[in-house]
């Protein structure tokens, strides 16, 4: 059963820039059919897709971050990344990273970690 | 957008419940339901509607089509009372409901 880790700043000040890292254990990081997704839930909120990437390097993103998100993957490593720029206190939330069944649903996730936005 | 109710189901165990999800465009079967525990990782139940996912009891059942689904728990367990999120994926970008917490009555 593949494993998923969230890695990264818990407290990033607002305008700043919040990276996060997932590191896959117990599975593939280019099995046929998957991708790599981050998904946040912010305090009392729903779920919020942010994007998902590929072990090519594929980008889908949401278009409400999209001007302010970028992935990225590093195979070697057994890893993808997240960088959300210009943050404010809406993004505070819980980040979780997922494995994506042909981009659709989300078949395993980390923890999740918890992010703060604050000065 | 996919609207859940209620947003808070009190049952008691060892009752059925069914959960309802609905979809402002047809999203035909690309929705899934996933269970999350206390700010835990969700969890996948179910996927293409009516698809369980690997190691889900047969107590979970999905069904629908178009604008209207549901995810039925035949017999709850204690394990069982959760907050349920339903997620279509037919439309770009991929949504979340609001979600359905299930109490025990």
């Amino acid at each position: 059963q593949v494993q998923l880790q969230e890695s990264g700043s818990g407290l990033v000040k607002p305008s700043q820039t919040l990276s996060l890292t997932c590191t896959v254990s117990r599975g593939a990081i280019n099995p046929a059919g998957y991708s790599w997704g981050w998904i946040r839930q912010a305090p009392g909120k729903a779920l919020e897709w942010i994007g998902n990437i590929d072990h090519v390097g594929t980008t889908y993103y949401n278009p409400s971050l999209r001007s302010r998100v970028a992935l990225s993957v590093d195979t070697f490593r057994r890893q993808f990344s997240l960088r959300l720029t210009s943050v404010t206190a809406a993004d505070t939330a819980i980040y979780f990273c997922a494995r994506v069944k042909w981009d659709n649903w989300f078949d395993s996730w980390g923890h999740g970690t918890h992010v703060f936005v604050s000065s | 957008v996919m609207t859940q109710s209620p947003a808070t189901l009190s049952v008691s165990p060892g009752e059925g419940v069914t959960l309802s999800c609905r979809a402002s465009q047809d999203v035909t079967n690309g929705v899934a339901w996933y269970q999350q525990k206390h700010g835990r990782a969700p969890r996948l139940l179910i996927y293409g509607v009516s698809t369980r996912a690997t190691g889900i009891p047969a107590t979970f059942s999905g069904n629908g089509s178009a604008t209207e689904f549901a995810l039925t728990i035949s017999s709850l367990q204690t394990e069982d009372f959760a907050l349920y999120y339903c997620q279509q994926y037919k439309m770009r970008p991929t949504t979340f409901g609001q979600g359905t917490r299930l109490e025990i009555k």
